[in-house]
């Protein structure tokens, strides 16, 4: 089955601190890899993707993911958070059938 | 600036009732979509569609259809709305071909009671 796995329900971090939000994709998905963030009471926005090239992809915010085919996995780190990226994220992978699969979302907290 | 309009932010609406909700994106896009959002499921697909009147099954269409009558335009009907589809209802759009970004609405809150 074509799946998208978010490995934490909930990331707490200190301000300031490194973060890393695991994803993991099926075989099955293709590897158009996207990170969507979704801040409180709104819609998604599109932080960053990999279509092919570089493995390593720079989105907005500072964020950036890493695309690793040997263990089917694409993170998205950030080496220094703020209270402003509180917010829900959401890993994504695009099926054959042109429709995007969504992992189940990260809830990422920043504790000052 | 790229826009996906969602009709409603929060609907109540009432146990069998027949619920509409609108969507219609500016971007010219092909692509639309309808997801629901729950804690700790994530997205998961309703419907979606490429091309007007065209319409695909998504992985949870039980007890929902849709209709795309312009290219713009693209609406979830509730037959018959129960108490389990309370839920968040988020509407997408995207260009063909594959792996282009998808653009989100505000969502509609929808509480069935």
């Amino acid at each position: 089955a074509q799946s998208v796995t978010q490995l934490d329900s909930q990331v707490p971090v200190f301000e300031e601190a490194p973060v890393e939000l695991r994803c993991n994709y099926s075989s099955s998905v293709s590897v158009y890899l996207f990170w969507y963030v979704q801040y409180p009471n709104q819609g998604l926005q599109l932080l960053l993707k990999y279509l092919s090239g570089s493995t390593l992809v720079k989105g907005i915010n500072g964020f950036e993911a890493e695309f690793n085919k040997s263990q089917t996995s694409f993170h998205l780190r950030k080496p220094s958070v703020h209270i402003s990226d509180t917010a829900e994220y959401f890993c994504a992978g695009d099926s054959s059938a042109s429709k995007i699969i969504f992992g189940s979302g990260t809830r990422l907290s920043i504790r000052p | 600036d790229v826009k996906v309009t969602q009709s409603s932010r929060y609907l109540v609406k009432r146990t069998g009732e027949k619920v509409f909700l609108e969507c219609v994106q500016d971007m010219d896009h092909e692509n639309m979509f309808w997801y629901r959002q729950d804690p700790g499921l994530g997205l998961r697909l309703i419907y979606f569609s490429y091309d007007v009147k065209m319409k695909e099954k998504g992985d949870i269409p039980e007890g929902y259809s849709v209709s795309r009558e312009k290219k713009e335009r693209f609406s979830l009907i509730l037959e018959s709305a129960s108490t389990n589809q309370t839920s968040m209802y988020l509407c997408a759009s995207s260009l063909n071909p594959r792996a282009t970004e998808a653009f989100f609405g505000q969502g509609t809150r929808l509480t069935v009671v």
